[in-house]
């Protein structure tokens, strides 16, 4: 596609529940990236991608976070058990190999958790 | 670890006029690269500027200019002839050349007075 697209764009999740988050990005993009960004601040790094390859997840809060890209285009981060910290959006990116041209975001998802 | 740091919440500039949004940032490294993403109320991060760290030269993008200052590690950004559209958080972000890792400010919000 044209940019890098996420859905929803807006979920409202109960304490506990499952989240999935989609992103897809520009053809071609070898790497992708997964950004929280909570209310007021910067975004913050969670998790990388080259291919279907996670080279670096150093990021993700907890072990209740999980992200996957198995075909090496379309990639999901998902959340189990939410929790009120874990209102945020998430801002998915993608780059050519290097990435040293910057990054194409798109436009996030916010969740907020009840 | 790489820090960012803009030390302007807000900041505020008179239609047509100049505003100037303060960076500074934290690396032993000498190769990276520094950038400013505009985001607006739609989310979307949108990359305004990108410096190499190993060029001199201040980058311009029309209106837009920044002012590299390597052993200062400052790196400020210039918007002339402001228009309403610049209204947005302005952020700075970092990204190393050996990793994937872009780090970002807390972000400026900018506002345009017509």
């Amino acid at each position: 596609g044209a940019g890098v697209s996420q859905s929803p764009r807006y979920k409202v999740a109960k304490r506990g529940q499952d989240v999935a988050l989609r992103c897809d990005p520009i053809s071609g993009h070898v790497s992708l990236f997964w950004y929280q960004q909570a209310l007021g601040q910067g975004p913050e790094f969670l998790t990388y991608f080259q291919n279907e390859a996670q080279l670096d997840k150093s990021g993700l809060p907890s072990d209740r976070f999980f992200a996957e890209r198995p075909e090496g285009s379309v990639s999901t981060l998902k959340i189990q058990r939410t929790q009120q910290e874990d209102s945020a959006v998430y801002l998915c990116a993608s780059s050519l190999r290097d990435g040293l041209g910057g990054y194409t975001f798109g436009s996030g998802t916010r969740l907020t958790v009840v | 670890a790489q820090t960012v740091t803009q030390s302007q919440p807000e900041m505020s500039v008179q239609e047509a006029e100049t505003v100037t949004l303060s960076c500074t940032y934290d690396t032993s490294e000498s190769d990276y690269y520094l950038f400013w993403y505009k985001q607006p109320p739609s989310r979307q991060m949108i990359l305004v500027i990108r410096q190499e760290a190993y060029k001199q030269q201040n980058a311009t993008e029309n209106r837009f200019s920044v002012n590299f200052q390597k052993a200062a590690k400052s790196f400020s950004l210039k918007i002339s002839d402001s228009q309403l559209g610049d209204a947005a958080m302005y952020f700075c972000a970092y990204r190393s050349a050996d990793n994937n890792d872009m780090r970002f400010g807390a972000g400026t919000r900018l506002t345009v007075k017509p």
